[in-house]
C-alpha cells in the first residue's frame, strides 16, 4: 500500500514568489494534517482536514498560506507571496481514526517538502 | 493549551549504555502520549504509545502523572537507535498531535 506522498521534495524560490505543495494521503484516510518544522524548532501544527472540510486551521501562520483539499482526496498548501521565514520542512500526515488520536490513532507522515525561500 | 517539553536537544551515548529521553507535558485531562521517531532519510513514524503499554525496539515509556512526565528509556542503546525522537501529546479535545522540539540521539560505537 502506498504511503503518504508529498511533492515536491524540495523547492527553492525567491521571496515574493508562490509555491504550492501537494500531499496525497493514504487512500481511505479521512484525516489529513499539515505540519511545519522550521530549522531547530519543533514540528508545529498548521491545520487539519476531515475529508474536504477544514476542521482546525488554528496553526496557519497568516493569510499568505492557503490550504485546500478538493473532493476530500489530495491536499495542496499554497504560500503566496513567500517570505524568508517560511523556509522549513512541511510535513503532511494522514490518519484513519476519527475518534481522536488519544484512543490509539496513529499519524502516517509523508517524507516532507523542504521549502527554501531566498 | 497542551505543552510538551523535551529539555535535551542532543543526546550522545555509547553503544550498550542506557539512554533516557525526557519529556514533560502539561495537560489537564487524562493524557494519551506518543513517541515518534525519525531515522535518517526516513519518515517520521510512531515508535510507541502510552495506552499500549508496549515495548518497541527495546524502548519503554512510563507515564508519571505526578511528575507529568513520559520519559523514553532503553537499557542498552544500539547504533541503529540513532535518530530524532519527538514526544507527542494530543491537543485537548482535538484530533491532532502537538510535538516537542525533538531530541537527536547519537549512539556511538
Amino acid at each position: 500500500e502506498a504511503g503518504v506522498t508529498q511533492f515536491p521534495s524540495h523547492s527553492v524560490i525567491e521571496k515574493g514568489q508562490t509555491v504550492t505543495l501537494r500531499c496525497d494521503p493514504i487512500s481511505g484516510h479521512d484525516n489529513l494534517y499539515w505540519y511545519r518544522r522550521v530549522m531547530g524548532k519543533e514540528i508545529k501544527f498548521l491545520l487539519h482536514f476531515v475529508k474536504e472540510s477544514k476542521q482546525d486551521e488554528s496553526g496557519m501562520p497568516n493569510n499568505r498560506f492557503l490550504a485546500e483539499r478538493t473532493g476530500g482526496t489530495y491536499s495542496t498548501l499554497k504560500v503566496q507571496p513567500a517570505e524568508l521565514e517560511d523556509s522549513g520542512v512541511y510535513f503532511c500526515a494522514s490518519s484513519q481514526d476519527r475518534d481522536g488520536v488519544w484512543v490509539g490513532g496513529e499519524l502516517f507522515f509523508g517524507e516532507g517538502s523542504r521549502l527554501t525561500v531566498l | 493549551a497542551q505543552r510538551v517539553t523535551q529539555p535535551e536537544k542532543l543526546l550522545s551515548v555509547f553503544k550498550g549504555a542506557p539512554v533516557e529521553l525526557k519529556c514533560n507535558y502539561s495537560y489537564s485531562g487524562s493524557p494519551e502520549l506518543f513517541w515518534y521517531v525519525q531515522y535518517s532519510r526516513q519518515r517520521l513514524q510512531l515508535l510507541l504509545r502510552h495506552i499500549s503499554r508496549e515495548s518497541i525496539k527495546g524502548f519503554t515509556a512510563d507515564l508519571n502523572k505526578g511528575e507529568t512526565s513520559f520519559h523514553l528509556k532503553k537499557p542498552f542503546a544500539q547504533e541503529e537507535d540513532s535518530a530524532m525522537y519527538y514526544c507527542a501529546p494530543p491537543v485537548a479535545d482535538d484530533y491532532k498531535l502537538s510535538f516537542g522540539a525533538g531530541t537527536t540521539v547519537t549512539v556511538r560505537a
